[in-house]
């Protein structure tokens, strides 16, 4: 039972373009959603985080879209740099003191040079 | 900035053996975790726990696993009896009070049993 998903599991984009990285959800009972960045062996690194309230979330490069009717959120990366390849993780929780995060598989990202 | 440690990196055990986790979260923090990924898996929550009680569990979590916050200042994963499907990453997290707080994560512990 996937609650959170990523479809697509690698992307590559030039530097200097946009990445679009995509995450579908499917309980109606998240209402934050976060992402996170995991280089190779570290811990996931929060990137940004937006709660149902609100449909957009903008921290620099990173910009979070959320649409709740589809169930749907993207992280958007501009410009995209060489050091943001890695596994990008969305991550959704419902209730807002101390929940679980509920994590998607996960999508690498390649920034070629 | 304060970060989440773990502690060993990487712990190699012999199926059967107890096995301890270590993490010290980040010294505000009210709430912890344990979360593990299963090599080319997803992340999976385990365990969190606040005010020196487990405050939810996943099934992945069974009788085999116990938490603990020993002192104020560690917080420990306990696998009783490791299988060979143990072997994954764990990571520990911590998140501060107030509602929608990210959780932070440490680097993990690498567990590989033989």
């Amino acid at each position: 039972d996937q609650q959170v998903k990523q479809n697509s599991p690698s992307l590559s984009v030039q530097e200097g373009r946009i990445s679009i990285l995509n995450c579908d959800y499917t309980n109606s009972m998240f209402d934050y959603f976060l992402w996170y960045k995991k280089y190779p062996a570290e811990g996931p690194t929060f990137l940004i985080s937006i709660s149902s309230i609100k449909d957009k979330n903008e921290d620099g490069r990173f910009t979070v879209f959320l649409n709740k009717s589809a169930k749907h959120l993207s992280l958007h990366i501009v410009p995209s740099q060489p050091g943001d390849s890695a596994v990008y993780f969305c991550a959704a929780s419902a209730g807002s003191y101390g929940q679980n995060f509920v994590f998607g598989p996960g999508t690498r990202l390649s920034v070629l040079p | 900035e304060p970060e989440v440690t773990q502690t060993p990196s990487h712990q190699v055990t012999q199926m059967g053996q107890e096995v301890i986790l270590r993490c010290v979260p980040i010294s505000n923090h009210l709430y912890f975790y344990w979360y593990r990924q299963i090599l080319g898996q997803k992340v999976e929550f385990l365990v969190s726990f606040y005010n020196n009680e487990i405050s939810e569990k996943s099934e992945i979590f069974d009788d085999q696993f116990s938490v603990e916050r020993p002192d104020g200042s560690n917080f420990t994963l306990k696998i009783r009896s490791t299988k060979l499907e143990d072997s994954a990453m764990y990571f520990c997290a911590s998140t501060g009070s107030g509602g929608n707080q990210p959780q932070h994560f440490g680097d993990g512990t690498r567990l590989s049993i033989l």
